[in-house]
This record gives C-alpha cells, sequence and structure tokens, in this order.
C-alpha cells in the first residue's frame, strides 16, 4: 500500500515553455502533498506544501508565481513549471502524507527529471 | 534557522558495520526519519524515532538522542546493494503544519 505514482518521469523542454508534473497517490487519500527539488548531489530541498482545496504554502525564497501548485482532489497535486529556463532543470519529487496517519508521515513519489533546453 | 549535518561520504567493505551520524539543530522537532535514495530514484523510508533510544529493524538500527539533537543509522552486514545516498531528516512545525527538513545526505560506497 501507499503508493504514489508521478507523471511524467522524465521531461525535457524548450526555454520559456511550461511544463506540468502530476503527483498521485494510488491507494490512499492525501490532505496534503508536499513538492521538493534537488539538484546533482544535494539534498531535497522543500518547495512548497499543499493542501487539499486551498492554496499552497511556498517555502521562503520560492517564488509562487513560477512554480504553481494546484491541489484539486484528495489524490492529485500538479505542479507547473511556468516559462522554464535552463536553471529549473532539476529533479522534481512528490510526497504524500496519508489521511489516515501513522508516523511514517510521507511517501514518496519515484521523481521527474526536468531538463530545460 | 534548521540545520541538519550529516557526513557527506563513507566507504566501507561487504559485511561490515557502519554507522552514519547526523546532528540537528532545528525549531521544533517531531521526530526524525532515515531515507535511503539510490541515484535518480526517490528516497525509501528506512526508520523513524521520536522517543530516546534504539529502534531496530533487521540490518538497520536508528537511534536517537533527543537532548543531544544527534542520532545515527547502523548498518550491519553491509551488502552492495546498500551503496547508496542516506538521508536523515527532521520533521518540523512550520508555517504549513509539519514539514520534513532534510540533510545533504551521507553517500555510502560499498566495496566488495
Amino acid at each position: 500500500g501507499a503508493v504514489v505514482s508521478q507523471h511524467p518521469s522524465r521531461v525535457i523542454c524548450k526555454s520559456g515553455t511550461s511544463v506540468k508534473i502530476e503527483c498521485r497517490s494510488l491507494d490512499f487519500q492525501a490532505t496534503t502533498m508536499f513538492w521538493y527539488r534537488q539538484f546533482p548531489k544535494k539534498s531535497l530541498m522543500l518547495m512548497a506544501t499543499s493542501n487539499e482545496g486551498s492554496k499552497a504554502t511556498y517555502e521562503q525564497g520560492v517564488e509562487k508565481d513560477k512554480f504553481l501548485i494546484n491541489h484539486a482532489s484528495l489524490t492529485l497535486s500538479t505542479l507547473t513549471v511556468t516559462s522554464a529556463h535552463p536553471e529549473d532543470s532539476s529533479f522534481y519529487i512528490c510526497s504524500a502524507r496519508d489521511l489516515a496517519g501513522g508516523p511514517y508521515e510521507q511517501y514518496f513519489g519515484p521523481g521527474t527529471r526536468l531538463t530545460v533546453t | 534557522g534548521q540545520n541538519i549535518d550529516q557526513p557527506t561520504e563513507m566507504t566501507a567493505t561487504e559485511g561490515a558495520i557502519v554507522q552514519i551520524n547526523c546532528t540537528y539543530q532545528t525549531s521544533g522537532f517531531n521526530g526524525l526519519f532515515w531515507y535511503q535514495q539510490h541515484a535518480g530514484e526517490a528516497p525509501t523510508f528506512l526508520s523513524y524515532n521520536v522517543l530516546d533510544g534504539l529502534e531496530e529493524k533487521g540490518r538497520f538500527s536508528s537511534f536517537l538522542s533527543r537532548s543531544k539533537g544527534y542520532s545515527y543509522l547502523l548498518l550491519k552486514e553491509l551488502q552492495m546493494k546498500d551503496s547508496a545516498s542516506y538521508l536523515c531528516a527532521v520533521r518540523v512545525f512550520d508555517q504549513a503544519g509539519t514539514a520534513l527538513i532534510f540533510g545533504k545526505g551521507t553517500t555510502l560506497s560499498v566495496s566488495s
């Protein structure tokens, strides 16, 4: 149980275009989803916390107009990187918190590798 | 601010025991997690400590001392497949509720 999927797994886009990444909890309801980004050989940096039905809370330094987050249902959150630039190239990982609770806190998706050319 | 420190790299041989340390200074504490991450993949959960002491789970054990802001992950009977990055993460209370703050990870290389 507790499976989180992400789509796409890899995406290459041109500078200036927008890219949408989906995060789904497949077998549980997630009131809260988290979006992280990870640069090579670096740790996961929390970008934002997404609560179902409300606006996302962004961490300091993360541009909310550039990284649009929508959490319209208990099983789906999306991250849209708008007007992408090469410096946005990164590994984006989502995680979801099980509504049923428990100490495991978050289940991670497999990640999306974004390359902006 | 939030600060989590762990060694950048460690090496060990098959069959050995290795201990990966983690120290933290965070505003609030609501549990400490260890994750394993292979290159290009998402982290997978290894252990969780919220009270002081040792939690054992097969070849992996994790220890926590809240008063010292210290934890370690102990890996026994090392196998080649244990070569990965090990992430220490602290759950804190932030503006959105609770969040996991990650250390930079320790890259463990296991050789034969």
